[in-house]
């Protein structure tokens, strides 16, 4: 059974572009989870779908970032027209339920020059 | 304010045990985990603990919870050059279960 798995694990992009990143959540959960790892920080809770609604998006910033988790295929994690201070890890975690444990994956390093 | 805290360094000879301590916010919080991170990889899940325990004991790790000062610490005994990492604190908050609070990471380093 793999784990959450996040792809790519490190992303390049030039400012100004646009960043998508990939969740698969473990088989069987339909609860998904992304936060954010700053430099030197411990991880902010970012937005929590569940299959096709968002759920809680309270740690999302307000523009350029948006996220989906569709019936069919990964969640994603959309930030257009990045800036150097987008530059972190991302981590998506899944769970059976919102009141279960959750379950991290290896997360994508994003680095925008 | 949200804000669980950890000092942000911890530095031990082998075969030493480690304390890394955590301060969270939240009274009502009903789990309490601890997070390992080696560099450049993911969070690696170590132990939990229910809010209704004051200690757990799981092989060489150890955790101790003090509701009253809402203090959380994590004992790691006998520390091998194998346990330097970044290992974080999280809290689950009763009001938004999903929610998951971390502590800004205790950096371990293991001196040989």
């Amino acid at each position: 059974n793999a784990g959450v798995m996040q792809n790519p694990r490190h992303l390049v992009r030039r400012r100004g572009q646009e960043a998508r990143l990939r969740c698969s959540p473990m088989k069987g959960h339909s609860h998904v989870y992304w936060y954010r790892q700053l430099p030197e920080e411990g991880l902010k809770f970012m937005v929590y779908l569940q299959k096709e609604n968002i759920i809680d998006e309270s740690g999302m910033p307000k523009e350029r970032f948006s996220a989906e988790f569709p019936k069919e295929g990964p969640s994603i994690l959309r930030i257009q027209q990045v800036v150097r201070g987008d530059s972190a890890a991302y981590f998506c975690a899944s769970s059976g339920d919102r009141n279960t444990e959750a379950f991290f994956g290896q997360g994508t390093r994003l680095t925008v020059v | 304010g949200e804000d669980v805290e950890q000092s942000l360094f911890l530095s031990v000879r082998e075969g030493d045990s480690s304390v890394i301590n955590c301060t969270y916010t939240d009274s009502s919080s009903t789990y309490l985990y601890w997070y390992k991170q080696e560099p450049g990889a993911g969070l690696q899940l170590l132990t939990y603990i229910f809010s209704n325990m004051d200690m757990k004991q799981d092989q060489r790790l150890t955790v101790l919870l003090n509701k009253k000062d809402k203090h959380l610490s994590l004992r790691i005994a006998d520390t091998q050059t194998g346990d330097s990492a970044i290992y974080f604190c999280a809290e689950v908050p009763l009001s938004g279960t999903y929610k998951y609070i971390f502590g800004t990471g205790t950096r371990l380093k293991v001196l040989a």
